[in-house]
Formats: structure tokens, C-alpha cells, sequence
């Protein structure tokens, strides 16, 4: 079955970095587009990136443009957040999605890694 | 790019049909058949429950119905059931090849 796990949440100040992994297993990583999506506490969900399944094509919310950047490693069975420069509305669950098609919808969800950017 | 808009809360008894609504515009909701929409519970993490404005998954229950028209899409639960109180979401693909979701709306049972 279908799992994503991420990993790499916390505790950090202003301005410092943090990378967020997402472990991906029984599917075939490397033929999936996939995105990362957040949730700050007690309110919506928003959108941040997506990767195709080449690592080729990126696209990401204005929000974090030129602050986070997403990649892949399909040796690794593995996607990644690099987020830097991180300010108090960066503080969200982060959660890594399967996008099923490019353009499409968000069909497998992980659970979710809680970041919190407070001084 | 701002949020579709859903009513914040939505209400119903058992048995009883409840409809939430999610409004974008001509260049999202309104120029492409990718609407989906997404369940909650609270603690847990999102739930696909519509894809392409009104196809179900398999495993999701044939009491959840999706349509569009216009810049308006609605997702509309039919014979509330108590395991159906969660938060909803829907989202769109837009024509900047970007995703944008809903303010989110809670159904209450």
C-alpha cells in the first residue's frame, strides 16, 4: 500500500533553515509528480510546491518563492523541502503529497511534520 | 493567489443532505474540471473524497457528490452520518500551473 512519511519537523528561530524529508514507499516514486502542503495550527490548507517525476519541472506558492526549495532522489525513494530564511508564518504541519497526474489531484497524503519558527 | 472561497460552517441532522459550496475564478474553478475536495477529521491528515469536479475514489461512499458550474463548485453530502463531522477543503488547479485551495468549511452533525 501507498505510504508517505515525513520527517524533519521542529523548533527553529528566525531566519535559520530546516529540511524536511518525505519517505515514499509501494508505488513507483519515480513516475509520480509530487507536492508538498501545509497547514498552519487552526486554519487552512495551502499549497507550497511540486516537483514532476523527472525533478525537471518545479512550480511553487509565492509565499516561500526564493526561501524554500524542492527536490527528489528517486535512488532514495525520497522528496524534499530545503526551507530557509524561515519567519513566524512559515509554522505549519507540512505534508507530502502523491499527485496522481500532472495537473490533477493529490490522491495519497503522509501524515504530516509539525515545523515551529518561533524566537 | 487567494483563497477559494467556502462558507465557514455548514450544518445538518442525520439523514438530512447539506451542500458546501467553493467559489474561485475564470482562472481556476472556472477554466479547468480539476476541482477536488478533501475530508479532515480533526488530528488527522486530508482525505481525497472528489477528484475532477465529481468523481468519487473507490472506497468513498456513494452519499458524497461533487459538481461545478461556472467559477462555483459544490460538494454535497447526502444522508449525514455522524463519521461524516470533519472539515472539508477543495482545491483547484489554476493557469499559472499552480494549486490553490479552499478556506476550508466544517461540517457539523
Amino acid at each position: 500500500q501507498v505510504q508517505l512519511v515525513e520527517s524533519g519537523g521542529g523548533l527553529v528561530k528566525p531566519g535559520e533553515s530546516l529540511r524536511l524529508s518525505c519517505a515514499a514507499s509501494g508505488f513507483t516514486f519515480s513516475d509520480y509528480y509530487m507536492t508538498w502542503i501545509r497547514q498552519a495550527p487552526g486554519k487552512g490548507l495551502e499549497w507550497v510546491s511540486y516537483i514532476s517525476s523527472s525533478g525537471s519541472s518545479i512550480y511553487y506558492a509565492d509565499s516561500v518563492k526564493g526561501r524554500f526549495t524542492i527536490s527528489r532522489d528517486s535512488a532514495e525513494n525520497s522528496l524534499y523541502l530545503q526551507m530557509n530564511s524561515l519567519r513566524a508564518e512559515d509554522t505549519a504541519i507540512y505534508y507530502c503529497a502523491r499527485l496522481i497526474r500532472p495537473g490533477r489531484y493529490f490522491d495519497y497524503w503522509g501524515q504530516g511534520t509539525l515545523v515551529t519558527v518561533s524566537s | 493567489q487567494s483563497a477559494l472561497t467556502q462558507p465557514p460552517s455548514v450544518s445538518g441532522s442525520p439523514g438530512q443532505s447539506v451542500t458546501i459550496s467553493c467559489t474561485g475564478t475564470s482562472s481556476d474553478v472556472g477554466r479547468y474540471n480539476r476541482v477536488s475536495w478533501y475530508q479532515q477529521p480533526p488530528g488527522t491528515a486530508p482525505k481525497l473524497m472528489i477528484y475532477e469536479v465529481s468523481n468519487r475514489p473507490s472506497g468513498v461512499p456513494d452519499r458524497f457528490s461533487g459538481s461545478k458550474s461556472g467559477n462555483t463548485a459544490s460538494l454535497t453530502i447526502s444522508g449525514l452520518q455522524a463519521e461524516d463531522e470533519a472539515d472539508y477543503f477543495c482545491s483547484s488547479y489554476t493557469s499559472s500551473s499552480t494549486y490553490v485551495f479552499g478556506s476550508g468549511t466544517k461540517v457539523t452533525v
